[in-house]
């Protein structure tokens, strides 16, 4: 099967610091990722994606970078807030698999007031 | 617009009982996705329906899981014999023709006693 692994299980960070949440996927084939966000209880809800004919990728205080040499991807979230703490997921997709999204295991965010 | 509903959002079961948990997609999307989620842990594929292809069933673990796609639209997980390893939250996703972002539901949470 397919490997999206993320670094590290558990990030703190202090309000209003910038968060860097890191994933490495197996597959040089995948061509599309996404980054969702789990609060408890609720499903995963998506903050942004990339396509692999890119290398970086801006939002509302989120940017997605991918280095499609070393098959890493990361999140950057600016000024961290109270609210962005959550569990962070990464996700890939290639069309040679069928268009079946594969997930890491998950990054836990916890933000410090 | 409504997002992906699933029913219900929780169910204890007696260990060999059958359960069926439902999913309601967003309307138009023809991709449906079920994914399950142990605690604390990333998202596992079981089965993907695309529009009225045949569907990729590769994830389900065993026999005892089945799901089928009524007209296009609602899913029904069906889990016979229950045992207690399948307790977990099971998630619904859904997503239009294109490569696009999974919308997820809120996961039923199913425990067996």
């Amino acid at each position: 099967g397919e490997s999206v692994g993320l670094h590290l299980p558990t990030l703190s960070v202090q309000e209003g610091d910038n968060s860097i949440i890191n994933c490495a996927y197996s597959n040089s084939a995948s061509d599309y990722f996404i980054w969702y966000k789990q609060e408890s209880g609720k499903g995963p809800q998506f903050i942004i994606d990339i396509r692999s004919n890119m290398d970086k990728r801006q939002g509302q205080r989120v940017t997605v970078l991918l280095n499609k040499t070393v098959k890493h991807l990361s999140l950057q979230i600016a000024a961290t807030q109270p609210g962005d703490s959550a569990v962070y997921f990464c996700a890939e997709n290639s069309y040679f698999t069928g268009n079946q999204f594969y997930f890491g295991t998950g990054t836990s965010l916890t933000v410090i007031p | 617009g409504a997002g992906v509903s699933q029913s219900p959002s929780n169910k204890v079961t007696e260990k060999g009982k059958d359960v069926e948990l439902r999913c309601d997609p967003i309307s138009g999307h023809t991709a449906l996705y079920w994914y399950r989620q142990s605690l604390g842990q990333g998202l596992e594929f079981l089965i993907y329906f695309q529009g009225n292809s045949a569907p990729d069933k590769s994830g389900l673990p065993s026999d005892r899981f089945s799901a089928e796609r009524t007209g296009g639209s609602v899913s029904t997980l069906t889990i016979q014999r229950t045992q207690q390893e399948d307790s977990a939250v099971y998630l619904c996703a859904s997503s239009p023709p294109n490569l696009s972002p999974l919308h997820f539901g809120n996961g039923t949470r199913l425990t067996v006693t």
